[in-house]
């Protein structure tokens, strides 16, 4: 299975801070990586597909982008309603894995 | 705008078998990989199976699932109803999870609201 690897695991921020999310696959994935939010108690929301795509509807101040087996999500001003956690997800090779998560918190 | 709805039980016992299944709406059920995927209770996310409605012979789908649930886990689907379905047998307290339904394209861009699995005595 290929290991996603996150950090950090969490991080406080304030609002209008730029905010980086890393993410590491254990091997070559090329661009085969998706990007999701997740807010208590509810499902997750893709944000990013193929590393650097942003979703239909996702606000532009969320970008990603990729170097060899290391991602990136940038979050570039912290809003109040991105507090949440954040997850990586490889769709390069079954079984499809995802990152443990970063959490985002209010400093 | 495709929405998906699923239900099943929400308490078992373990040795039992945790049945679910969701409805796609508003949506084609062809043309797309439908899937299963849980959550332990504050823990990350686990892929735990798909059926392939991609190809354009969908009276043969094809399945695909996570090896380290592969012999308890079964993804069925009824496309005639829009549903597909997630059995998984001889649950124990480490199957209680939330488990949600999507839909696979360039990610899962589609979610079902999640149902809460709880394994107990």
């Amino acid at each position: 299975d290929i290991q996603m690897t996150q950090s950090p695991s969490s991080l406080s921020a304030s609002v209008g801070d730029r905010v980086t999310i890393t993410c590491r696959a254990s091997q070559m994935i090329m661009t085969y990586l998706n990007w999701y939010q997740q807010k208590p108690g509810k499902a997750p929301q893709l944000l990013i597909y193929a590393a650097s795509y942003l979703q239909s509807g996702v606000p532009s101040r969320f970008s990603g982008s990729a170097f060899r087996t290391d991602f990136t999500l940038t979050i570039s001003s912290l809003q109040p309603e991105d507090f949440a956690t954040y997850y990586c997800q490889q769709s390069y090779s079954s079984p499809w894995t995802f990152g443990q998560g970063t959490k985002v918190e209010i400093k | 705008q495709v929405q998906l709805q699923q239900w099943g039980a929400g308490l078992l016992k373990p040795s039992e078998t945790l049945s679910l299944t969701c409805s796609v709406y508003d949506g084609s059920f062809s043309g797309y990989f439908w899937s299963w995927i849980r959550q332990a209770p504050g823990k990350g996310l686990e892929w735990i199976g798909e059926i392939d409605h991609s190809s354009s012979t969908n009276n043969n789908p094809s399945f695909n699932y996570n090896p380290s649930l592969k012999t308890r886990v079964t993804i069925s689907a009824d496309a005639s109803k829009s549903q597909f379905s997630l059995n998984l047998t001889s649950v124990t307290a480490a199957d209680s999870a939330v488990y949600y339904c999507a839909r696979r394209g360039s990610g899962w861009h589609t979610w079902g609201q999640g149902t809460l699995v709880t394994v107990s005595s």
